[in-house]
């Protein structure tokens, strides 16, 4: 089966670095997407990797590694408005999206 | 920007009623989507449109239909609402060329649809 793994809830302190990971098992891969969801809201759309490496994009950066199935999520110089939940998903061979249940971010003061 | 928009935040039914869910989008999308997301799962696809008129199953069809008479519009309908339909709904569009970034999903504010 089909299957997207991330930590349920995780902790940060404001001004620190977070990391979320997110491994995958699908039918076929045609590129990994990460949202961000804040309590209440839509997901909004934060990066794309489709390619191995590293996305820079101001504060959050995105990791792709194809081989391991896996990614991660990197966010520095955390702001308590990064409070929320980080939601990862696969594109399959199908075009289909598949969801993790999502990472949600605590940050403390 | 993006803009998709849900006819409404929250909704209360009773068992047995018919329930419509409209979603709008304004970017001239060829592909939109419902879903639904509970608490602990990730988010799940109800069913898909890539053009009007068409409609395709997603993980989860059952107890659900949906209508896409124009390109902007989809409608997502419970037939017979019952109380394990209490979930949010979340719409979304995206461009539709498969395989690039074009296919980022925007999605609308979300539904919130309480069933007694």
């Amino acid at each position: 089966g089909q299957n997207i793994d991330q930590p349920t809830e995780m902790t940060a302190t404001e001004g620190a670095i977070v990391q979320i990971n997110c491994t995958y098992q699908t039918s076929g891969f045609n590129g990994l997407f990460w949202y961000q969801q804040h309590a209440g809201e839509a997901p909004t759309f934060l990066s794309y990797n489709v390619l191995d490496g590293l996305e820079e994009k101001g504060r959050f950066s995105s990791f792709l590694s194809r081989s391991k199935g896996y990614s991660y999520l990197l966010l520095k110089e955390l702001q308590m408005k990064d409070s929320a939940s980080y939601l990862c998903a696969v594109m399959d061979s199908n075009y289909q999206l598949i969801w993790g249940a999502g990472t949600k971010l605590i940050i403390k003061p | 920007d993006v803009k998709v928009t849900q006819s409404s935040r929250y909704l209360v039914k009773r068992t047995g009623e018919k329930v419509f869910l409209e979603c709008v989008q304004d970017m001239d999308h060829e592909n939109m989507f419902w879903y639904r997301q509970d608490p602990g799962l990730g988010l799940r696809l109800i069913y898909f449109s890539y053009d009007v008129k068409m409609k395709e199953k997603g993980d989860i069809p059952e107890g659900y239909s949906v209508s896409r008479e124009k390109k902007e519009r989809f409608s997502l309908i419970l037939e017979s609402a019952s109380t394990n339909q209490t979930s949010m709904y979340l719409c979304a569009s995206s461009l539709g060329f498969q395989g690039t970034p074009a296919e980022t999903q925007y999605f609308g504010p979300g539904t919130r649809l309480l069933v007694l």
